[in-house]
């Protein structure tokens, strides 16, 4: 079946440093999608991308979709305290099941 | 606008037992789907209603789930008789229409029920 690898697995950085994580897969996607999970809560969709080359920023995130369709990048600029979490990247197929990848646990050092 | 709830927010139950789990999706959300993370493993797909239909349900693990959505609203997954294995967080999700690639199709997380067997 599709898998996702996610790296790093995990990270520790000061606050106010910039953050890049990656993500690939074995097949392709129409959509890749970036989801942050607090502690408690479910994922929360940060970025949508819907074309391969596309890349779009949300405020202090920014992310592509690779030119394959096979992979997929998130920047995170400045990091503040409250970007902690586990950040997960997935991808779909149309209205199809969303494929999850293992996720990135983001620790941030005042 | 009220997001995707799930009830309850946490269960403990011994092996053998049975648990149900509830969905309420966002309203109009004609779409629902049911995932599970368990330990240090990724989310992974259970299966997805269209209103009331089972759309998709290949990734169901076993005889002993049985998820339904009366209605075509909230839905219910009753896992029975409950194992050991079946540990983990439920998360229910929704999304709004289905097209054929572009905006719309996003799915909206509820915060999860976290599941745990003894």
């Amino acid at each position: 079946g599709q898998q996702l690898n996610q790296s790093p697995q995990s990270m520790f950085i000061q606050e106010g440093e910039d953050v890049s994580m990656n993500c690939t897969s074995s097949s392709i996607f129409n959509t890749w999608l970036w989801y942050k999970q607090d502690p408690g809560e479910g994922p929360v969709l940060l970025i949508a991308l819907y074309k391969a080359g596309e890349l779009t920023s949300n405020g202090r995130l920014t992310a592509q979709f690779g030119i394959t369709r096979k992979d997929s990048f998130l920047n995170i600029s400045a990091s503040i305290p409250s970007d902690v979490g586990i950040y997960f990247c997935a991808g779909q197929l149309y209205y199809d099941k969303v494929i999850f990848g293992p996720g990135t646990s983001l620790s941030v050092i005042p | 606008e009220a997001g995707v709830t799930q009830f309850p927010s946490h269960s403990v139950i011994e092996k053998g037992q049975t648990v149900t789990l509830r969905c309420d999706p966002i309203s109009g959300h004609d779409n629902l789907y049911w995932y599970r993370r368990v330990m240090g493993k990724e989310i992974k797909f259970l299966l997805h209603f269209v209103k009331e239909s089972k759309q998709d349900e290949s990734g169901m693990p076993n005889n002993r789930f049985l998820a339904e959505r009366t209605g075509g609203t909230y839905s219910t997954l009753k896992v029975q008789p409950a194992e050991l294995e079946d540990s983990g967080v439920y998360f229910c999700a929704s999304s709004q229409i289905i097209l054929a690639g572009g905006s719309g199709n996003e799915q909206f997380f509820g915060p999860g029920t976290r599941l745990t067997v003894l």
